[in-house]
Parts: structure tokens; C-alpha cells; sequence
């Protein structure tokens, strides 16, 4: 959904290296979260905010960090990525009584 | 907390048979609840929600849930499945009353034969 956009789409990295993820949306929705997918797992929420000066851990924040840029704008980071971070990452949208809209992912392999 | 428990890791229908995709679901508050599905190599996209009213809830591509608040359930169901209904499907919660975070379950594989 081009309304939500996730920078990279794919990603290589090696283990201890620093990564950022990006998203950013054009839906105008104050709440934003991270999630990702792992095979049996299902989504997974890492960190949700509901508006810029909120910021909120979700159930598997260790490891990971998130800044809130501007309404339109949260990214996620790997402070010291380890390869059991492997998995693809959803970045998605709401407002507070409508579905949430998601982006298409980011495939990280951490090597 | 809040939290979603589809039983069924995986499902197989027949093309043209009625299909149910199971979903349980915990909140303390009232809760709303959606889902989405996920197509290979795409993004979740979103099915249908129930926030409040009717309890058959209808949505995209011919796909209607039901609430049953005695039973915590909100099962997906088409009366006829068709072969590109195939995809992973996701049942997620939030306590409404709570106004917090969303939760998914861990899917289910829908498998569609021919």
C-alpha cells in the first residue's frame, strides 16, 4: 500500500552492526507500530506509539529502539543486530476505531 | 492483556465448499476485532472488523465473521471458497475500553484445492 512506505525493502547485515528501518505514511493516522513476522510466530508488536510524544513497548521491545520523527515518520533500530533478528519487519498505521493499513515489510537477515 | 489464539495452524477446503477460519480472543474490556490476510510476498491487508452493532460482520471478497461474545469467538467464514482464497489469514484484538495496543494471532494457513 503505497499510503505506507518502508525503507529499505530488503537488508543484509552483519551481526553487531547498527540498522535502521524506516517508515513513513500519507494516511494522516496519529498511531503508528512496528511488528515483525517470524514463520509460526505470526506478527509480533514491537513498539506502538499514538502520537509523537508517545512512545510504548510492546511485546518483544529488547534489542530494539524507536524514534517518532514526526506523525508521518517512526523508525526502528537495531542497536546490535544478532541473527535471531532475522525476519521480516511491518511497519502499519490506525487511527483509534479504524483497521490498520500496513507496509509492504522489510526483509532483514542478520548475519 | 489482550490476546488472540487461533487453534489451527493450518486449514484445507475444497474449491467451492463453505470454508471457517477459527479465532478466539481475551480482553477485561470490550473488544474490537478484525482480519487481515496475507498473500505471498505482500503485506497483511485488511478483511473486515467488528466494532460494535450486528454481530455478522460482513467484508472484502465475499468474506463475512461472526461474534459470539458468550464464547470469545470471532470465526471467518465464506460460503464458498475459491482457489485464490489460498493465503495466511490473521485475527487480531484490541480492548476498546483500554484503548490500547492491537494483538495478532499466529495465523492460519489457508490452503484452497482445486
Amino acid at each position: 500500500d503505497a499510503d505506507v512506505t518502508q525503507t529499505p525493502r530488503n537488508r543484509i547485515t552483519k551481526t553487531g552492526k547498527r540498522i535502521m528501518l524506516e517508515c513513513s505514511q500519507t494516511k494522516g493516522h496519529d498511531r503508528m507500530y512496528w511488528y515483525r513476522q517470524d514463520p509460526g510466530l505470526g506478527l509480533r508488536l514491537i513498539y506502538y506509539s499514538f502520537d509523537v510524544k508517545d512512545i510504548n513497548k510492546g511485546e518483544i521491545s529488547d534489542g530494539y529502539s524507536v524514534s517518532r520523527q514526526a506523525q508521518a515518520k517512526f523508525s526502528l533500530s537495531l542497536e546490535s543486530a544478532i541473527p535471531n533478528q532475522t525476519a521480516l519487519y511491518f511497519c502499519a498505521t490506525s487511527d483509534r476505531r479504524r483497521p490498520m493499513f500496513f507496509g509492504p515489510g522489510t526483509r532483514l537477515t542478520v548475519l | 492483556a489482550q490476546s488472540v489464539a487461533q487453534p489451527e495452524d493450518q486449514v484445507n477446503v475444497a474449491e467451492g465448499n463453505p470454508l471457517t477460519v477459527k479465532c478466539t480472543y481475551s480482553v477485561s474490556g470490550n473488544p474490537y476485532l478484525f482480519w487481515y490476510v496475507q498473500y505471498p510476498n505482500r503485506g497483511l491487508q485488511f478483511l473486515l472488523k467488528y466494532i460494535t452493532g450486528d454481530n455478522l460482520v460482513k467484508g472484502s471478497y465475499g468474506f463475512e465473521a461472526e461474534f459470539n461474545k458468550s464464547q470469545t469467538s470471532f470465526h471467518l467464514k465464506k460460503p464458498s471458497a475459491l482457489v485464490s482464497d489460498s493465503a495466511l489469514y490473521f485475527c487480531a484484538v484490541r480492548d476498546s475500553d483500554r484503548d490500547d495496543k492491537i494483538i495478532f494471532g499466529k495465523g492460519t494457513r489457508l490452503h484452497i484445492l482445486p
